[in-house]
């Protein structure tokens, strides 16, 4: 049971352009989330985090968004670079209750960024 | 710092050997995790430890043991080496909850089992 899940495993972009990396889940418990970009043969590094009492953090180019009644996430980067072509990983954790200890990831969406 | 860091970085076994993947953070971290990593499949926990001395088991537990005698080292062994097993294995570690709450993780581990 996938509960954490990223339906896109690429995503192809222009270089400038706004790249939206989407992340849904169905365990109503999770109430913090977090994405990880990993580079190949590293590895992973996290990247921007957003706690359920928000619907949006910004850290300059990279924003996250939260809809909690869909429980979808999603993860914008604006303007997209060529070193942002890497593997993204959602995670989520109940922070709150059982299991606040462990994060449970995604399967990865690959950006590439097109000059 | 070092932050984590994990050895070997490479490991061809055959089939049926034994060996330990050693992990080590200088951050004094609480909590310590095993992963691995397979295409398709995203990052699965194995086993993870939330301090010195104990451990648990994650969500891909079987066929790995794991020891955690000092607070900076997280070791994972594999008693019976399977083709199965051949993966990229990650190590990573976090503060308590009640701190940031990101796991900071290493630069993984290759492993092949023939």
């Amino acid at each position: 049971d996938q509960q954490v899940k990223q339906n896109s495993p690429s995503l192809s972009v222009q270089e400038g352009r706004i790249s939206i990396l989407n992340c849904d889940y169905t365990n109503s418990m999770f109430d913090y989330f977090l994405w990880y970009k990993k580079y190949p043969a590293e590895g992973p590094t996290f990247l921007i985090s957003i706690s359920s009492i928000k619907d949006k953090n910004e850290d300059g180019r990279f924003t996250v968004f939260l809809n909690k009644s869909a429980k979808h996430l999603s993860l914008h980067i604006v303007p997209s670079q060529p070193g942002d072509s890497a593997v993204y990983f959602c995670a989520a954790s109940a922070q709150s209750g059982f299991g606040n200890e462990k994060l449970t990831f995604g399967t990865g969406t690959r950006l590439t960024i097109i000059p | 710092n070092a932050g984590v860091t994990q050895t070997p970085k490479f490991r061809v076994l055959k089939t049926g050997q034994s060996m330990t993947l050693l992990c080590a953070q200088d951050m004094n971290h609480e909590y310590m995790y095993w992963y691995r990593q397979d295409p398709g499949m995203g990052l699965r926990l194995i086993h993870y430890s939330v301090g010195e001395g104990t451990t648990a088991k994650g969500e891909v537990p079987d066929g790995y043991n794991v020891s955690r005698l000092k607070k900076q080292n997280f070791l994972l062994g594999l008693e019976s080496a399977a083709p199965s097993q051949t993966s990229v294995y990650f190590c990573a570690s976090r503060y308590r909850p009640g701190h940031t709450y990101e796991q900071y993780f290493g630069p993984g581990t290759r492993l092949t089992v023939t």
